[in-house]
């Protein structure tokens, strides 16, 4: 596609399940990130992706956060067992060489 | 002390108005972003630039290395310009992971 493409655009859960959220960064892009932003904050980094190379996952808050990436194609982070604490705008971003990012337009999670 | 400050945190504008909203960073870098988000949550990328000054429209970015500088302007504000400007470094000069400034809400009324 032409440009990164997250998946859904909004999603609402219950307190206690788990969630799956898609991105499909741009065709050809090494690196992804997922980064997300919880009223009010500003924006925090959760996981790296670079090729073949295993992920920087430093920025993962607890345990039930997790992603995956197959190659260089779509990624998905799963949170499970969410809490209302995980309510926030969860966005993804791709690029190929250098330090250039291009953004999706996030997904808005929403644990009631 | 963050590694990306930006000011002001709250700016209100009429219309017309030249803006310019303030990035300083702790980190060295091989390019800045500026960012702008609208209330829906999704972010687009402005400008990144590791040098001088770029220009798109009315918006100009400039950036000085040695001070570890960036100003965004926006010339002839619009109300439609009104949205959250994010300032952010990646972290290594390879291109990594960003590290953002806590944002500046830009408001411009009619």
């Amino acid at each position: 596609g032409a440009g990164v493409s997250q998946s859904p655009s909004n999603k609402v859960t219950e307190k206690g399940k788990d969630v799956e959220l898609r991105c499909d960064p741009i065709s050809g892009h090494t690196a992804l990130y997922w980064y997300r932003q919880r009223l009010g904050q500003g924006l925090e980094f959760l996981i790296y992706f670079q090729g073949n190379s295993a992920p920087d996952k430093s920025g993962l808050p607890s345990d039930r956060f997790s992603a995956e990436r197959t190659g260089e194609s779509v990624s998905t982070l799963t949170i499970q067992r969410t809490q209302q604490e995980d309510s926030a705008v969860y966005l993804c971003a791709s690029s190929y060489i250098g330090p250039e990012a291009f953004f999706g337009q996030g997904t808005r999670l929403t644990v009631v | 002390k963050n590694e990306v400050e930006q000011s002001p945190q709250n700016l209100t504008a009429q219309e017309g108005e030249f803006i310019t909203i303030n990035c300083s960073y702790s980190v060295g870098i091989s390019a800045l972003h500026w960012l702008q988000q609208h209330p829906g949550g999704g972010i687009v990328s402005l400008f990144m630039l590791s040098s001088g000054k770029k220009k798109h429209g009315r918006l100009i970015a400039t950036i000085n290395i040695q001070e570890k500088h960036s100003s965004l302007h926006i010339t002839a504000s619009h109300p439609r310009d009104s949205a959250v400007y994010i300032c952010a470094v990646p972290r290594e000069t390879s291109g990594s992971r960003l590290t953002f400034g806590e944002g500046t809400q830009l408001t411009v009324n009619p």
